[in-house]
């Protein structure tokens, strides 16, 4: 089926750990983002793209990195897991224009203790 | 900056009851409004959306219309049902070149049978 698959589903850090969030879309979407979600703040941008070898930051970018070798892949680096990071993460993606909404992954459920 | 306000949950509702969750934003251009829901466990679906002024979203019984003139985009269903029950979201994209969507808090709504 076509639309945003995230891996993994669930994961546990210890802290100071380093991995990556694995985001992929096969609807040729041009723009990508990154969010994180936590109770009672609604959903954060982390990190963007507008095309392939273009990312940028968004409101919560600390902590994190991204490339965007590829349109279909937008992985989420996390360098030195802290116990701050924990969070739902949810990858999305979408064509241009302000009149389409995203598509977003199912999310990842990241716990760092 | 930009920026969308939506009332506080949870909301909690006898099924057939009328439901209204309220949402006001602040931008300074002429952004499109969209209202997402998020089911216990999974990630968001675009509910509805509105791209210009007095325009009308609908789908699934909920309705929102886009008021300039009260900057507001407030979600309405005249008759919820159990499996309404589930986190929506209001949201805007401010139509720059980078398509980044700005999230309200989110609101619980809760339909009791």
């Amino acid at each position: 089926n076509a639309g945003v698959t995230q891996t993994p589903k669930f994961q546990v850090l210890k802290t100071g750990q380093s991995m990556t969030l694995q985001c992929a879309q096969d609807m040729n979407h041009e723009y990508m983002s990154w969010y994180r979600q936590d109770p009672g703040m609604g959903l954060r941008l982390i990190h963007y793209s507008v095309g392939a070898g273009i990312t940028d930051q968004g409101e919560v970018p600390n902590g994190y990195n991204v490339s965007r070798s590829t349109t279909e892949d937008f992985p989420l680096r996390l360098l030195s897991a802290a116990p701050s990071q924990t969070s739902v993460y949810f990858c999305a993606s979408s064509y241009p224009g302000q009149s389409e909404g995203y598509t977003f992954g199912s999310g990842t459920r990241l716990t760092v203790v | 900056g930009d920026s969308v306000t939506q009332m506080e949950g949870p909301v909690t509702l006898s099924e057939e009851a009328f439901l209204t969750i309220n949402c006001t934003y602040t931008a300074t251009g002429y952004p499109s409004l969209f209202w997402y829901v998020q089911y216990p466990g999974e990630g968001l679906q675009l509910l509805l959306k509105a791209t210009k002024a007095d325009d009308k979203g609908s789908n699934k019984g909920f309705e929102a219309t886009y008021r300039k003139e009260t900057t507001s985009f407030h979600l309405e269903k005249g008759s919820v049902q159990v499996s309404d029950s589930a986190v929506y979201f209001c949201a805007l994209s401010d139509g720059g070149a980078t398509n980044k969507l700005i999230f309200g808090t989110g609101t619980l709504l809760a339909v009791q049978p």
